[in-house]
């Protein structure tokens, strides 16, 4: 079975704090994704990556940064954590960037708040 | 812009009934739409997908509806069961880059199903 793994269940963080957030998938998939889900939102997407140090821009990037710099590890990055970056946090990843339409697979969520 | 309208946003109905939700797209750049389950605490999971080259796809319970003229698709869940409550999102991305663009998910549905 895929497994992507998120670092933290729950964290606590105050504005203006650096925020990192991890992914780890174990199944040697290409592609990975960081997105925020709010109530009546749903899940948007940040930033996704398909390859180690490539990284692109999803619908919302903006206060955020991500790192690629091993295949199955994919961080997020908060440079100053602000109130409205209090949120669900999903990662997820996928096989391949060649085959036509893949499956996401997703951890389950890093809640994080922002006091 | 919300590029997947998906409706309704809340939905109770009685064990053994036919719950369906509907999404509508505007990007004609789109061809594959994946339906997203999600239980409470967890990561949201592949239910079932279709490519536009058909228009139902039946797996067990699950069945989707496509319309491509109209650009809408839709999802039934026959003989419903309390299991079953949850919430549904339906996504959608262009196929050809393999799954290595982000999902554009729908806002989601919160399902109830009455014993």
């Amino acid at each position: 079975d895929v497994k992507v793994t998120q670092s933290s269940r729950y964290l606590v963080k105050r504005t203006g704090e650096k925020v990192f957030l991890e992914c780890v998938q174990d199944m040697d998939h290409e592609n990975m994704f960081w997105y925020r889900q709010d109530p009546g939102l749903g899940l948007r997407l940040i930033y996704f990556s398909y390859d180690v140090k490539m990284k692109e821009k999803g619908d919302i990037p903006e206060g955020y940064s991500v790192s690629r710099e091993k295949k199955e590890r994919f961080s997020l990055i908060l440079e100053s954590a602000s109130t409205n970056q209090t949120s669900m946090y999903l990662c997820a990843s996928s096989r391949s960037r060649t085959g036509r339409g893949e499956t996401q697979y997703f951890g389950p969520g890093t809640r994080l708040l922002v006091l | 812009q919300q590029q997947v309208k998906q409706s309704p946003q809340s939905l109770i109905v009685q064990k053994g009934g036919i719950p369906i939700i509907n999404c509508a797209y505007e990007n004609t750049a789109f061809d594959y739409f994946p339906w997203y389950q999600q239980f409470p605490g967890k990561g949201p999971a592949l239910l079932i997908a279709i490519r536009p080259d058909v228009s139902e796809k039946k797996e067990g319970r699950f069945t989707i509806s496509f319309n491509k003229s109209a650009k809408q698709f839709s999802l039934h869940i026959m003989d419903s069961q309390p299991g079953d409550s949850a919430t549904y999102f339906c996504a959608a991305t262009p196929a050809e880059r393999g799954g290595a663009d982000g999902l554009t998910f729908g806002k989601g549905t919160h399902l109830i199903i009455q014993p």
